[in-house]
């Protein structure tokens, strides 16, 4: 099974300030999708952003983008000038391309704080 | 109502109880999951359901039944829990094409917070 790996369980960043958080995963496909999803305190779960594996453009998505590093097995999320709403859990997920691919392996998440 | 839902909310059981779960979604999606979200654990994938047909069973207690009676719901039936049963129950759903489950997004709902006394 693929697992996902985010090392940093909390991080903390001033408003309108840059920070980066890191997911690492573990593979042997070549085809996937890799996800940020961003949990606030009510619990929903939202999509950040999504990015194809055979895709080599880093997605990007207003405020947030990433650095997809495909041979590295990385994929980070930067969010670009913090805001307080921005403060949640947020979750790396894989899902593979495969037909078999329905779950969604997350990873254990990176609680972010954004200070005024 | 938009996207998905779930009701209820926030939900206590006895061990001896019977009660189920509800999850409706508004996007026109034909696959539809249960997520376990447990502390300090990663989510768990429980079912998915793709065209209303079970397609995954992730070594789920018996104790837990899912049912999907069309397209855009499923329920969580619950029965006989143990307290460490207790966690919030995400459900999601996403448009899988002829190309790949792989390939849509899920999109969750909000959760149902579950504590077995």
């Amino acid at each position: 099974a693929q697992t996902v790996t985010q090392s940093q369980p909390e991080m903390s960043v001033q408003e309108a300030e840059t920070v980066t958080l890191s997911c690492t995963y573990d593979t042997s496909e070549s085809d996937y999708y890799l996800f940020w999803y961003k949990q606030p305190p009510s619990r929903q779960m939202i999509l950040v952003i999504r990015q194809e594996a055979y895709k080599q453009q880093n997605a990007t998505e207003n405020r947030f983008s990433v650095n997809f590093q495909k041979a590295a097995k990385s994929f980070s999320l930067k969010i670009s000038d913090s805001q307080l709403g921005d403060a949640a859990m947020y979750f790396c997920a894989y899902r593979s391309a495969s037909n078999s691919g329905y779950a969604l392996n997350f990873g254990k998440g990176t609680s972010l704080l954004v200070t005024p | 109502e938009t996207g998905v839902t779930q009701t209820p909310r926030h939900l206590v059981m006895g061990m001896t109880n019977k009660k189920s779960l509800k999850c409706e979604q508004h996007l026109g999606h034909n696959a539809m999951y249960w997520y376990k979200q447990s502390a300090k654990k990663p989510l768990e994938l429980m079912f998915v359901y793709s065209l209303e047909e079970r397609v995954e069973n992730n070594s789920v207690p018996s104790r837990f039944s899912p049912e999907c009676p069309n397209s855009s719901h499923l329920f969580l039936h619950l029965h006989t829990l143990q307290p460490e049963d207790s966690a919030l129950y995400l459900c999601a759903s996403s448009q899988d094409s002829s190309g790949g489950a792989g390939q849509e997004t899920q999109y969750f709902g909000p959760g149902t917070r579950l504590l077995v006394l």
